[in-house]
């Protein structure tokens, strides 16, 4: 049964880059067909899709953070990450790591809360 | 920029039958866009219900069911139950290869 598990801090500094880790188990992410990608939840709102990335390395962004955000895969640890730069306060959301199909998306991680705080 | 439109609440009574819509900015939906759709409770993951507009993600029950109405999505379900009571999101796939907008959700109430 695939599996994902997003880890990394939960408090950043305004200014400073938010880096978050989603190890896949229970399948190989080269086994192909899908992206692999990452959405957030700011407290009581909705959902964004940020962007993802295919098991090859090409990635595809939201244009509202494209400038910012950059995606990159590790197959030999089975695990992909997120780096978003120059956060502020607005970063503060639920992360979520998540399997996209061409048709949405099929498997998620339990989230992870980060906050943008000095 | 493309936004995705979404009912903010709807209410159904235990029983009944709810369709709930996702749309453009500017344009139709079609299954084009690839229209998902998830639910969320408080403090959860989202699940997936539905994808490629019609298709029951692994375990979904058939009282929950896509299509296109018009120019949206929806998402019917049928026989609401209590435990349906919480927030729906629609997926979709706005630009040629790059880029998938969800809808601002909707709060259903089960009452």
């Amino acid at each position: 049964q695939l599996q994902l598990q997003e880890s990394g801090p939960g408090l950043v500094k305004p200014s400073e880059t938010l880096s978050l880790i989603c190890t896949v188990s229970g399948g190989s992410m080269s086994s192909g067909g899908y992206h692999w990608g990452w959405v957030r939840q700011p407290p009581g709102k909705g959902l964004e899709w940020i962007g993802n990335v295919y098991y090859r390395g090409g990635a595809y962004y939201s244009p509202s953070l494209k400038s910012r955000v950059t995606i990159s895969v590790d197959t030999s640890n089975n695990q992909f990450s997120l780096e978003l730069s120059s956060v502020t306060a607005a970063d503060t959301a639920v992360y979520y790591c998540a399997r996209q199909a061409g048709s949405g998306l099929d498997c998620w991680g339990q989230g992870t809360l980060v906050t943008v705080s000095s | 920029q493309t936004v995705v439109t979404q009912e903010p609440s709807f209410s159904v009574s235990p029983g009944g039958t709810v369709t709930l819509t996702c749309g453009l900015s500017s344009g139709s939906v079609s299954s084009s866009n690839s229209p998902s759709w998830y639910r969320q409770t408080p403090g959860q993951a989202p699940r997936t219900l539905i994808y490629s507009t019609y298709t029951h993600s692994s375990g979904v029950p058939g009282r929950f069911s896509g299509s296109i109405l018009g120019n949206k999505a929806a998402l019917t379900i049928t026989g609401a139950q209590a435990d349906d009571e919480c927030d729906y999101y629609c997926l979709l796939y706005v630009d040629s290869g790059t880029n998938w907008v969800f809808g601002g959700g909707t709060k259903l109430t089960v009452l």
